[in-house]
């Protein structure tokens, strides 16, 4: 079955720091990939997605390439802000998986002023 | 547009007791789902539906049940609520793609004692 195996946290940065998270999959067919981002006290909402190999993601400063080879999709960001403190969720949909989403178990990243 | 409407936002509940988690969408979405957010174990699956009048289990759906007799609505009943049900629910709704996003609801946080 598919499943989605996350950087585990807290992660704790300053501000103007780089930011990875590590995010690597296991999924029959060609999964599409995704990052949701939850902060405090709301529910989640869609960072960025990509839907085939060597696709990349990006939004609001943050990217994730799909690599089909190393079956992973990392989040990076350059220079960290305190607003992007939030919890940030790795996860998959396949057709073979009746679309359903697969999450990782999340992490927790703080960014201090 | 509202998107997805969950409620309550917060409930207490005795052991033993039964409710009734609310869910509403107005995207005309046909897929909708149930998850359970624990620490340190991401969004478990509990139900979901496919379409008005089709439901499916989950990861985790004992001790719940689920209808959809619209597309708009997926309510999750708890049937004799447990101490291990304490959790953040959350409802989402995406269209029946691999591709797109979930869109979430602020989440239902439950206690039982």
């Amino acid at each position: 079955g598919n499943s989605v195996t996350q950087m585990e946290g807290p992660v704790t940065l300053s501000e103007e720091a780089f930011l990875t998270i590590n995010c690597t999959y296991t999924a029959t067919g060609y999964p599409s990939l995704f990052w949701y981002v939850q902060y405090p006290g709301e529910g989640l909402q869609l960072l960025l997605k990509a839907t085939k190999a060597d696709d990349k993601g990006s939004n609001k400063g943050f990217e994730a390439t799909y690599r089909k080879e190393t079956t992973s999709f990392h989040l990076e960001k350059g220079s960290v802000q305190v607003s992007d403190s939030a919890v940030y969720f790795c996860a998959l949909s396949s057709r073979s998986n009746d679309y359903k989403l697969s999450f990782g178990a999340g992490t927790t990243v703080t960014v201090r002023a | 547009n509202a998107g997805v409407t969950q409620t309550p936002k917060f409930q207490v509940l005795k052991t033993g007791q039964s409710m009734t988690l609310q869910c509403a969408q107005d995207m005309n979405h046909e897929y909708m789902s149930w998850y359970r957010q624990d620490p340190g174990m991401g969004l478990r699956l509990i139900h979901y539906s496919v379409g008005a009048g089709i439901t499916d289990q989950g990861e985790v759906p004992n001790g719940y049940n689920v209808s959809r007799s619209t597309t708009e609505d997926f309510p999750l009943r708890l049937l004799s609520a447990a101490p291990s049900q304490t959790s953040v629910y959350f409802c989402a709704s995406r269209d029946g793609t691999v591709n797109t996003e979930a869109f979430f609801g602020q989440g239902t946080r439950l206690t039982v004692v």
